[in-house]
């Protein structure tokens, strides 16, 4: 079955930068996009982007652009999200989420169980 | 960017009740829309695409309905399961989630 496991909390200063990252396994890593979602307490979700290694292409939401870089290892089944410039605005939980099937983007029938971020000083 | 706007943003209900929640997009999205449900605590668990395709193993009460910029959630006979916070999020244009509805016991 289709698992996601992502690394564990952080703690952060402002202007530090946090890297997650997510194993993958259960499919084919390099067929299906792999996207970063975030969500701050109490807000509904937010799209970040979304990384296919297998195609070797990123694309990342405006919103966060010059900010967040996607990478991974396809030989160990793991993408990564790299934050910088971190604000208190960034505290939120991070996931990584897979599309339900390769040729449809957006659909995230997949998750995994989140990163807590805190950004304190 | 493409806004996607919940109403309620919180609902009371009470078991067996029938519960709509209405999201509105800022322009046109076809029927590129999805329905999450989240508990606290929990990654969201997609229940609904394309606006009123259930996913598999999502109970029948659950309905989806819309096209252009307006979409309803319906749950019909409310069961203990179903209290938690719903999001629906267009996928027309990249992606955008709404800001949630909390469906909360009478």
């Amino acid at each position: 079955q289709v698992q996601l496991v992502q690394s564990g909390a952080e703690v952060k200063t402002p202007g530090a930068s946090v890297k997650i990252s997510c194993k993958a396994s259960g499919y084919t890593f390099s067929s299906f996009a792999l996207h970063w979602v975030r969500q701050a307490p109490g807000q509904g979700p937010e799209w970040m982007g979304w990384i296919n290694l297998g195609k070797g292409r990123t694309e990342y939401s405006q919103n966060f652009q010059g900010r967040v870089t996607f990478s991974g290892d396809t030989s160990a089944s793991t993408a990564y999200m790299e934050l910088t410039s971190l604000t208190s605005e960034d505290t939120a939980v991070y996931y990584c989420a897979r599309d339900k099937v390769y040729w449809e983007l957006y659909q995230f029938a997949y998750w995994g169980q989140g990163t807590l971020v805190t950004v304190s000083s | 960017d493409i806004q996607m706007t919940q109403s309620p943003s919180a609902l009371s209900a009470s078991m067996g009740d029938r519960v709509t929640i209405t999201c509105r997009a800022s322009q046109s999205i076809d029927r590129w829309l999805a329905w999450y449900q989240q508990k606290p605590g929990k990654a969201p668990k997609l229940l609904i695409q394309k606006a009123s395709t259930l996913e598999s193993g999502v109970p029948s009460r659950f309905s989806g309905s819309g096209s252009g910029t307006e979409f309803t959630l319906s749950i019909s006979s409310l069961q203990p399961d179903d209290f938690a916070t719903y999001y629906c999020q267009q996928y027309s244009y990249f992606s955008t989630f709404g800001q949630g509805t909390k469906l909360k016991i009478k």
